[in-house]
């Protein structure tokens, strides 16, 4: 079964500045997807990011990139330019690619603080 | 506005009752999640369903049922079987036959039982 790991419950960020959160995940196959999910006091889950594992090249939204690393099964989250609305949790997700496999596997999260 | 929408916000029940948590989606989605969110455990799979009249266990399906009688609706009761039910619940959407499969959210439900 696969398994996704966050190792920082929480992470603090100084306004303007730059952050990175850590993902790895545990798997078998070569296909997947892989996702960064925000979780902000609303509790409203809020797609950030995703990585198709066959593409080579790392996803890009605005401020928020990812450094995906396949052979070491690492796919980081960096926010740039940090502002107070990224105060929030963020989870990692990974589903496979085979047919029938629509389920998402989450890590526990890291908590967001961003600090004026 | 497509989107998906929970109900209600905030459910208060005495252990022992049964109680259905409503999940409704406009987004002419096939795909339908529940999953539970407790404090440091992110969200756990309860049950998804693929597509209308069929659906499937997730991770820890024990204590909950669900139909899929309609394709906009997908509602979660938690049973007096459940041992701990107490937790935020969270229901998802996708297009089934997407690539990526993007899930989006509802605002989730909290439920309370004493």
């Amino acid at each position: 079964a696969q398994t996704v790991t966050q190792s920082q419950p929480e992470m603090s960020v100084q306004e303007a500045e730059t952050v990175t959160l850590s993902c790895t995940y545990d798997t078998s196959e070569s296909d997947y997807y892989l996702f960064w999910y925000k979780q902000p006091p609303s509790r409203q889950m809020i797609l950030v990011i995703r990585q198709e594992a066959y593409k080579q090249q790392n996803a890009t939204e605005n401020r928020f990139s990812v450094n995906f690393q396949k052979a070491a099964k690492s796919f980081s989250l960096k926010i740039s330019d940090s502002q107070l609305g990224d105060a929030a949790m963020y989870f990692c997700a990974y589903r496979s690619a085979k047919g029938g496999s629509e389920k998402l596997v989450f890590g526990k999260g890291t908590k967001l603080t961003v600090n004026p | 506005d497509g989107g998906i929408t929970q109900s209600p916000k905030y459910l208060f029940r005495k252990e022992g009752q049964n109680v259905t948590l409503s999940c409704e989606q406009n987004l002419n989605h096939d795909a339908m999640y529940w999953y539970r969110q407790d404090p440091g455990q992110g969200l756990r799979l309860i049950y998804y369903s693929q597509i209308v009249n069929d659906f499937q266990k997730g991770d820890i399906a024990e204590g909950y049922s669900v139909s899929r009688e309609k394709k906009e609706s997908f509602p979660l009761t938690v049973t007096s079987a459940q041992k701990n039910p107490t937790a935020f619940y969270l229901c998802a959407s996708s297009i089934y036959s997407a690539g990526h499969n993007e899930q989006y959210f509802g605002p989730g439900t909290r439920l309370t039982v004493t």
